[in-house]
């Protein structure tokens, strides 16, 4: 059973830093590439950033581009995004997702955590 | 960039009635689009991609269609379950785009 479970999301002044985790089981991890999807409250989806399965491509949003990065360590079967000098208007649950298409980096996403709430607030 | 454009924002439908979702990109995005449903406090879940082919475990209920710029989620005789909000998401393009949702409420 695929499970992609999130950590490291809390409270955070303007201008601090937060990197989050997200946990996969139950498939190659290696072989899927991963996205960061985030939601602000009430609102929509918004595609943060994705990984190819190696590490070796990755995509940003033009709205986190140079301040978040996305990263990986496939021996731990984990993602990670560094996100440095937050905005207010970064507060969201943050999902990780996985595409569903082995060795594709643009595709649909088939699983999801269950998010992670990042605050940022003085 | 595509922008996806998601109407309407909310649909008042009758349970057993049939709802009809329209999702339209600002260019091509081919058949390279997906559909997921979101109920509070969950994460979205998978119901079509490739426009048109249900994901698994998903009802027969839920059929998509279109191609190019058009496209329409439909669900033929809404269950109780189904009461939630519906996005599209573009992945021919980066960056991939999600609609801004479509809202199904009980009439």
């Amino acid at each position: 059973e695929v499970q992609l479970l999130e950590s490291g999301g809390g409270l955070v002044q303007p201008g601090g830093s937060l990197r989050l985790s997200c946990a996969a089981s139950g498939f190659t991890f290696s072989s899927y590439a991963m996205s960061w999807v985030r939601q602000a409250p009430g609102k929509g989806l918004e595609w943060v950033s994705a990984i190819s399965g190696s590490g070796g491509s990755t995509y940003y949003a033009d709205s986190v581009k140079g301040r978040f990065t996305i990263s990986r360590d496939n021996s731990k079967n984990t993602l990670y995004l560094q996100m440095n000098s937050l905005r207010a208007e970064d507060t969201a649950v943050y999902y990780c997702a996985k595409v569903a298409v082995e060795y594709q980096l643009l595709h649909e996403f088939d699983y999801w955590g269950q998010g992670t709430l990042v605050t940022v607030s003085s | 960039e595509i922008v996806m454009t998601q109407s309407p924002a909310t649909l008042s439908v009758s349970p057993g009635e049939r709802a009809t979702l329209s999702c339209r990109a600002s260019q091509s995005v081919s058949s390279n689009l997906a559909w997921y449903q979101q109920k509070p406090g969950q994460a979205p879940r998978l119901l079509i991609y490739g426009a048109s082919t249900r994901a698994t475990g998903i009802p027969a209920r839920f059929s998509g269609s279109g191609s190019g710029t058009e496209f329409t989620l439909t669900i033929s005789s809404l269950q109780s379950e189904d009461f939630a909000v519906y996005y599209c998401q573009q992945y021919n393009n980066w960056p991939s785009r999600f609609g801004q949702g479509t809202k199904v409420e009980i009439k």
